[in-house]
């Protein structure tokens, strides 16, 4: 398996505008995680899903931010309307089953202006 | 309440010097488990180490170790003969089998800088 896989890896916007971000977790795995990653904040959980489904949201910042889990290979994460302190490294994780080891994509590097 | 606490922000150490990070972890949970990641400057994070609360079992993975005493609610991280490739920052993590199931929360991380 070619791990998780997280794209954009960079993204550069403007303010208001909507950043979609995207993420395959690892086939077969069971839970997915959004993080959010700021020097001030350090690894934020924003939200998980098991078996597609949302678990715990209770990190997302705002309304502005949402997620979605259409199918066992697919997340996103939406923020609308971006604002610059926005801007940070967003991880996705995937782990097979309760209890086990994540694993993280790349990351993806947002930046607004 | 589910919290990780990594007290050490930043640790320096000359190459070759051994050097603990300490985790301490708050849960209500009797089954739970704990993790260990490594983010070099590259940025990724890579998964170190899985135990779970059945486990106080030290372990030794090469120059590395990890000492789990449930008693102090602690998962401390041991490197010996520290090496340039060691700096990174270091998270520890806890993750909840029945209060929050599955949640997979990380302390601060620590930031570890060894020097030649």
């Amino acid at each position: 398996d070619a791990g998780v896989i997280q794209s954009p890896r960079h993204e550069v916007t403007e303010m208001g505008q909507e950043v979609t971000l995207r993420c395959k977790p690892i086939s077969g795995h069971d839970y997915l995680f959004w993080y959010r990653q700021t020097m001030m904040r350090g690894l934020e959980l924003l939200i998980y899903f098991n078996n597609n489904v949302p678990i715990d949201d209770s990190g997302m910042p705002e309304d502005r931010f949402s997620a979605k889990m259409p199918n066992a290979s697919f997340s996103t994460l939406k923020i609308q309307p971006s604002e610059p302190r926005d801007s940070a490294v967003y991880f996705c994780a995937s782990s097979l089953e309760l209890g086990a080891e994540a694993f993280f994509g790349q990351g993806t590097r947002l930046t607004v202006v | 309440a589910q919290k990780v606490t990594q007290a050490q922000t930043e640790i320096s150490v000359v190459e070759k010097e051994d050097v603990t990070l300490d985790c301490v972890y708050e849960t209500r949970d009797t089954t739970y488990y704990l993790f260990w990641y490594k983010q070099p400057p590259s940025g990724e994070l890579v998964f170190l180490i899985r135990r779970n609360s059945f486990d106080e079992q030290n372990e030794i993975s090469g120059r590395y170790s990890w000492n789990f005493q449930k008693s102090t609610s602690s998962f401390n991280f041991t490197i010996t003969a520290s090496q340039v490739v060691d700096s990174a920052v270091y998270f520890c993590a806890l993750s909840e089998a029945y209060g929050n199931t599955g949640k997979l929360i990380f302390g601060q991380g620590t930031t570890l800088q060894v020097k030649p």
